[in-house]
């Protein structure tokens, strides 16, 4: 099994901070990806990353993925109340489409 | 982008009894995935659906307790069996997205609360 570690668990921040979420692993996946999930929702696809090394930017948000291919991290500059909600990173191997890896999660809550 | 409804979305359900969970696609996929997400928890698989074919459980799960129809091509049921406490959790149907790297579509989600 691989395993995922996200770190931290929870994050309270005010409108307007900064914040970085990681998502660690002693395995090499083929994908990984982060998802947000808001509550009585599923979880929502936000950004792939496949390279290693590899920076994705999505508005105020930026994406990294390890030069090894183990480890993620999102980075959410000038957080707003609407990027509350919890993050998964997940990360996918590449004879197991559709079985995802998921991290525990992180609980963002930016108040105004 | 594929559109998925579960039904229920909630529920309420004494122990020992029983609930089926229904996933519709809007449109048709070869492999569905049911996922559990309980209290405080991340997503764990539970299965694979197939058109066709038996269910692939992972382990830790069996199809005694977790019997899986997949009638065709856009529709599959999740049934929770002789339920208890632990098994309260929110309960997700999800395809695959993107082909090449694996993503997910997931659906709302059903949260069962087992009294």
């Amino acid at each position: 099994t691989q395993l995922l570690e996200q770190s931290p668990q929870f994050l309270s921040i005010q409108e307007g901070e900064n914040l970085t979420v990681y998502c660690n692993s002693s395995s090499v996946f083929s994908s990984l990806q982060w998802y947000r999930q808001e509550p009585g929702e599923g979880p929502v696809l936000l950004v792939t990353v496949v390279t290693g090394g590899e920076v994705k930017k999505l508005k105020r948000l930026t994406f990294q993925f390890g030069d090894a291919r183990k480890d993620s991290s999102l980075h959410i500059t000038a957080a707003q109340p609407g990027d509350t909600g919890l993050y998964l990173c997940a990360g996918a191997g590449s004879d197991s489409w559709g079985k995802l890896q998921f991290g525990a999660g992180t609980q963002v809550v930016v108040t105004p | 982008s594929a559109v998925i409804s579960q039904k229920p979305s909630r529920d309420i359900c004494q122990r020992g009894t029983s609930l089926t969970i229904q996933c519709q696609v809007d449109s048709q996929v070869t492999m569905m995935f049911w996922y559990r997400q309980q209290p405080g928890q991340s997503l764990t698989l539970i299965a694979t659906a197939n058109q066709g074919s038996e269910a692939t459980y992972e382990s830790g799960f069996v199809i005694d307790k977790f019997p899986i129809s997949r009638p065709n091509l856009t529709f599959s049921t999740l049934t929770v069996s002789n339920m208890s406490p632990e098994d309260s959790s929110i309960y997700l149907c999800s395809v695959i997205a993107g082909q090449n790297t694996g993503e997910l579509f997931f659906g709302e989600g059903s949260r069962l609360t087992v009294l």
